[in-house]
């Protein structure tokens, strides 16, 4: 079965400093792998998902994440913070075959950002 | 936006109460999915749906059902509601397989008294 950490549950940074949020996944397969993210009191929406090409998957609202498969990782990036980019961050691990109808989330990483 | 709406938004119900939430979408898209979110524990799958009259249980399932009479409804019921079950719950729905993408719903945010 595929699972996900996210080892920062509360991220601070200042408005105009890069980002990286960490995302470790287990899977025994290429997964499929995405970045989701949760506004107050909203549902989630997609920034970028990766399945297989180019390792560097651009999403929307700026932010890129890499693929790293000797670290199995996924960590999504942005080199410029927005005070809008306040929000909550998942990353989820998807599996192929007869059981692509599931998502693994990881627990999420809480992003604070200061004027 | 994907047309989903959840309802009620928000409820509260006393424990041992039977609760159905609603899931209702106009995108006629064939997978249907009820999530639950909880502090510390990310987004849970609780029951999938991907075509009428056709379920499967997540990994949460106990204490909840669910029925899929026609594309565009996804019923999750909670027979006999706990403590336990206060939470957000969110609908989801995705066109192929949730490995593509997934449209959330607002949420709703049940409390179990």
């Amino acid at each position: 079965a595929q699972s996900v950490t996210q080892p920062d549950i509360h991220i601070t940074v200042s408005e105009g400093a890069s980002l990286e949020l960490r995302c470790n996944y287990s899977y025994g397969a290429t997964p499929y792998l995405f970045w989701y993210v949760q506004s107050p009191g909203q549902g989630l929406q997609l920034l970028l998902k990766y399945f297989s090409g180019d390792t560097l998957v651009q999403g929307i609202k700026g932010f890129e994440a890499e693929f790293k498969r000797s670290q199995s990782s996924f960590n999504l990036r942005k080199p410029s913070v927005h005070w809008s980019d306040a929000a909550e961050y998942f990353c989820a691990v998807g599996a192929g075959g007869g059981s692509n109808y599931k998502l693994t989330f990881g627990k999420g990483t809480l992003l604070t950002v200061n004027p | 936006d994907a047309g989903i709406t959840q309802s009620p938004r928000h409820k509260v119900t006393e424990t041992g109460t039977p609760v159905t939430l609603r899931c209702h979408q106009t995108e006629n898209h064939r997978y249907m999915y009820w999530y639950r979110q909880d502090p510390g524990h990310g987004l849970r799958l609780i029951h999938y749906s991907y075509g009428v009259k056709d379920t499967d249980k997540g990994e949460v399932s106990d204490g909840y059902s669910v029925s899929r009479s026609k594309t565009e409804d996804f019923l999750l019921t909670l027979e006999s509601a706990t403590s336990s079950q206060t939470s957000v719950y969110f609908c989801a729905i995705s066109d192929l397989t949730a490995n593509e993408k997934l449209f959330f719903g607002s949420g709703t945010q049940l409390s179990v008294l």
